[in-house]
């Protein structure tokens, strides 16, 4: 069973960069039968997907988001990662992780816990 | 990508049967059977309780169950627990391998 866990700073000044990091456990992100990919959920709000991620390091981003949004892989450490620039106090939200089984179906089988990012000065 | 509209709230009796609808267009809902539930109570990570439109996966009971018809997807919760009192969220793929949430549901258990 996959387990993921988010890691990063919780408090990120306006204007700079937010970066998060997942790490993967009970499976490999190397995987060809997984895609990777991070949502977040504003305090109060709905949920929103960010991106994903292949193992081929092919990234895919919510148009809205995808000018300042950046998702890498380490295969080496079993990470992946999100960077998001220019970042303002609407970005303050849940980050969550997440594996999406995409190969023979799209949706979210595991998800980390989350971790609360705060834009504030 | 606009986010896919749900009713804001439902309740129901414990043992009565609610039924979540989400519509979108023709470019998720519509044009993909890949819409899932997620279940998420205060605090807590999502749930996955409804894939491929209406496949459960292990351990999700049987009361929850999911449809679609054109753009619009539904997930019915049959006999009503207390414990399914939660925040419940569809999910579209959309393209381009990503998705987009519904704008959530609360459901209350009388």
């Amino acid at each position: 069973q996959l387990q993921l866990q988010e890691s990063g700073p919780g408090l990120v000044k306006p204007s700079e960069t937010l970066s998060l990091t997942c790490t993967v456990s009970g499976g490999s992100i190397s995987s060809s039968s997984y895609y990777w990919g991070w949502i977040r959920q504003p305090p109060g709000k709905g949920l929103e997907w960010i991106g994903t991620i292949y193992y081929s390091g092919n990234a895919y981003y919510n148009p809205s988001l995808k000018s300042r949004v950046t998702i890498s892989a380490d295969t080496s450490k079993n990470q992946f990662s999100l960077k998001l620039s220019s970042v303002t106090a609407t970005d303050t939200a849940v980050y969550y992780c997440a594996s999406v089984p995409g190969v023979v179906r799209w949706d979210i089988d595991y998800w980390g816990q989350g971790t609360l990012v705060t834009v504030s000065s | 990508q606009s986010a896919l509209t749900q009713s804001r709230s439902v309740s129901g009796s414990p043992g009565q049967s609610v039924t979540i609808s989400c519509t979108g267009t023709s470019s998720d809902v519509g044009g993909y059977n890949y819409v899932s539930w997620y279940q998420q109570h205060p605090g807590k990570a999502p749930k996955l309780m409804i894939y491929d439109v209406s496949k459960r996966p292990s351990g999700v009971p049987d009361r929850f169950s999911g449809s679609k018809s054109g753009n619009t997807a539904s997930l019915t919760i049959s006999g009503l627990q207390a414990e399914d009192e939660a925040d419940y969220y569809c999910c579209s793929y959309a393209g381009s391998y990503t998705s987009v949430f519904g704008t959530g549901t609360k459901v209350t258990v009388l």
